[in-house]
């Protein structure tokens, strides 16, 4: 079956513009992660959405960030107004739901963010 | 908060050398473990996870990691690496209960010729 579809694959904006990276999760899959991967920093979490209940947004590092996810699938992250510290690879990532975080994680390849 | 340490950026072996890749984290509520691989231009897979039961976790391509609560590690081993083993490895953790994944920066596995 079809995993984790993330678009576009590679993205460079001019420092000031505003960037939408998508995630399509596989189908199933109730619980929807973002997290950052930057060069020697690891996985950094963003955001999860988990069904209907509110979004975790404790790893927003500003307000210039926003997530959002319409009809418990497809997800869009949002950076207004990029910065050259914005540039990264953007992960996304779903899973079953189990209500105890045993389920693993399917990551889709990554957004690949370049902002000059 | 829960936080992942992997004290090794990068570590270079030689081929058919063993290796171990520490990871160390900080909560000591109950918790799972997870190691992901990130082979060259792929995206991340998991390895291996401990969620129960045996302390000593196996992955199908050799590598194994052992649980010590006391010592809040999961280091992952393997007896003898291949040139296949060439990837970045992180090491993640939840709480129980809880769905937010955390993880560690990562290592760099080389395996040298």
């Amino acid at each position: 079956g079809a995993g984790v579809s993330q678009s576009p694959s590679n993205k460079v904006t001019e420092k000031g513009k505003d960037v939408e990276l998508r995630c399509d999760p596989i189908s199933g899959h109730t619980a929807l992660y973002w997290y950052r991967q930057s060069l020697g920093q690891g996985l950094e979490f963003l955001i999860y959405f988990q069904g209907n209940s509110a979004p975790d947004k404790s790893g927003l590092p500003s307000d210039r960030f926003s997530a959002e996810r319409t009809g418990g699938s497809v997800s869009t992250l949002t950076i207004q107004r990029t910065q050259q510290e914005d540039s990264a690879v953007y992960l996304c990532a779903s899973s079953s739901w189990t209500g105890t975080g045993n389920s693993p994680l399917h990551f889709g390849n990554g957004t690949r963010l370049t902002v000059t | 908060a829960q936080s992942v340490t992997q004290l090794d950026s990068q570590v270079p072996v030689f081929e058919e050398a063993p290796v171990e890749l520490r990871c160390n984290y900080s909560s000591s509520v109950s918790v799972y473990l997870f190691w992901y691989v990130q082979y060259p231009n792929q995206g991340l897979q998991l390895l291996l996870k401990y969620l129960s039961g045996s302390t000593l976790v196996e992955s199908i391509n050799g590598f194994e990691a052992e649980f010590n609560k006391s010592q809040t590690s999961f280091h992952l081993r393997k007896p003898s690496v291949h040139i296949s083993d060439t990837a970045e490895y992180f090491c993640a953790v939840s709480d129980k209960g809880a769905q937010k994944l955390v993880f560690g920066q990562g290592t760099r596995l080389t395996i040298n010729p």
